[in-house]
């Protein structure tokens, strides 16, 4: 059953600690994204990758940080510099070359307590 | 850039009654137009994409939207609600030489019996 996997749904994490959220897709797309969803405000990109190995930053990558060493995963830190963690994160994947047709992940909560 | 604006953020709705959802685009260039739902602490799901041709595009649970050129506009409606369509519903809008989506702030639409 093809998709993609996010965890975990629910993080807590204290001020100052830098966490890793999971994103894994078998869907065999190129393109993987991370949003960041606050109410109200949409979702908003903070980076994506076209191939292995290659990334690019989004409108608000300051603070974050991710990887792309295979194709089928993406994972994204929150760094201890983003000031405001507290939020909905999501990952998606996509095709290149054709329209671009996004398929999301069930999303990670992140807390900062 | 492209951006997109959705010109209600709440629509309260009864059940049966017909929903209209709206949203502007902003482009210099050719779009691909897309509506996604996001149902409470999931993910977001495809609910209808204009790609090219018939102005009309038909989706998932009965919605169907139009694209306006001339009028920027790409809004989404259904002829009768149930309580189950109640979530938040996302316009996003990528130019056709790009693979990035530029979403909405969301309406949320709350359908009571």
């Amino acid at each position: 059953d093809g998709g993609i996997t996010q965890s975990p749904k629910y993080l807590f994490r204290k001020e100052g600690q830098n966490v890793t959220l999971s994103c894994e897709q078998n869907l065999n797309h190129d393109a993987m994204y991370w949003y960041r969803q606050d109410p109200g405000q949409g979702l908003r990109l903070i980076y994506y990758s076209q191939i292995v190995n290659d990334f690019q930053k989004g409108d608000i990558a300051e603070g974050y940080s991710v990887s792309r060493e295979k194709k089928e995963s993406f994972p994204l830190t929150v760094t201890s510099a983003q000031k405001n963690p507290t939020a909905f994160y999501l990952c998606a994947s996509s095709i290149l070359g054709t329209y671009n047709e996004q398929f999301f992940g069930p999303g990670t909560r992140l807390t900062v307590l | 850039a492209q951006s997109v604006t959705q010109l209600d953020s709440q629509v309260p709705v009864f059940e049966e009654a017909p929903v209209e959802l709206r949203c502007n685009y902003s482009s210099s260039v050719s779009v691909y137009l897309f509506w996604y739902v996001q149902y409470p602490n999931q993910g977001l799901q495809l609910l209808l994409k204009y790609l090219s041709g018939s102005t009309l595009v038909k989706g998932i649970n009965g919605f169907e939207a139009e694209f306006n050129k001339s009028q920027t506009s790409f809004h989404v409606r259904k002829p009768s609600v149930h309580i189950s369509d109640t979530a938040e519903y996302f316009c996003a809008v990528s130019a056709t030489n790009d693979y990035k989506l530029s979403f909405g702030a969301g309406t949320t639409v709350t359908v009571r019996a």
